[in-house]
């Protein structure tokens, strides 16, 4: 199926670091969600960015729907051991009636305390 | 408030057997997409639902159907299941296409 690609694959840190991800993709999006999965759990949304340029934080959380509206990163700062688990890009698309999320294949994060 | 319930929570089946999974959206949301997720990826959209009708369909094989209901809950049905159907399955539902909200999923195990 289709596909964004995320990266880093994974990720390992020390309590306190900055963390970086990111997702491209060849196709233009007119929305970009971040989502962060737990083992055993479903997606829970972090940050939804709306429109090309636009900078948006959550807490901790800050991400950016890139110019070109084909990439978006996201940045977690001072990390804790919470922010453990599997950080998932996602990009919509509406073409007519047909809307659907394409999702990278996610980021995973440890955090060492 | 409740969010998005998703039952079974587990389940296991044969090759060829049937499955029907259900989903109950959030209060208010009229719309319901599924999902299947295999272990190490990310999700791979199969339906969206809106209002009853369907409003966009994945790359899945004519084995996979689903529909939603006058209350806005909806079941996913697949059919003559086979081993690499095993997989997470989520539903999300959204008020209006954009922000989807996840339930917990179902496990969905064919042995």
């Amino acid at each position: 199926g289709q596909q964004l690609n995320q990266s880093p694959q994974s990720m390992f840190i020390q309590e306190g670091e900055d963390v970086s991800m990111n997702c491209t993709s060849s196709s233009i999006f007119n929305t970009w969600l971040w989502y962060k999965q737990d083992p055993g759990e479903g997606p829970v949304l972090l940050i939804a960015l709306y429109k090309a340029g636009e900078l948006t934080s959550n807490g901790r959380l800050t991400a950016q729907f890139g110019i070109t509206r084909k990439d978006s990163f996201l940045n977690i700062s001072a990390s804790i051991p919470s922010d453990v688990g599997i950080y998932f890009c996602a990009g919509l698309i509406n073409a007519g009636n047909n809307r659907k999320l394409i999702w990278g294949l996610g980021t995973s994060l440890a955090v060492n305390p | 408030d409740a969010g998005v319930t998703q039952s079974p929570t587990h389940l296991i089946k044969t090759r060829g057997q049937h499955v029907t999974l259900r989903c109950s959206p959030i209060s208010g949301h009229k719309s319901v997409s599924w999902y299947q997720q295999v272990l190490g990826q990310g999700p791979q959209f199969i339906f969206q639902y809106y209002e009853k009708e369907e409003r966009g369909r994945g790359n899945f094989p004519d084995r996979f159907s689903a529909r939603q209901f006058p209350n806005y809950s909806s079941e996913l049905n697949v059919n003559a299941l086979l081993l690499g159907d095993s997989a997470l399955y989520l539903c999300a539902s959204s008020w209006g296409p954009d922000i989807q909200y996840f339930g917990a999923g179902t496990r969905l195990s064919v042995l």
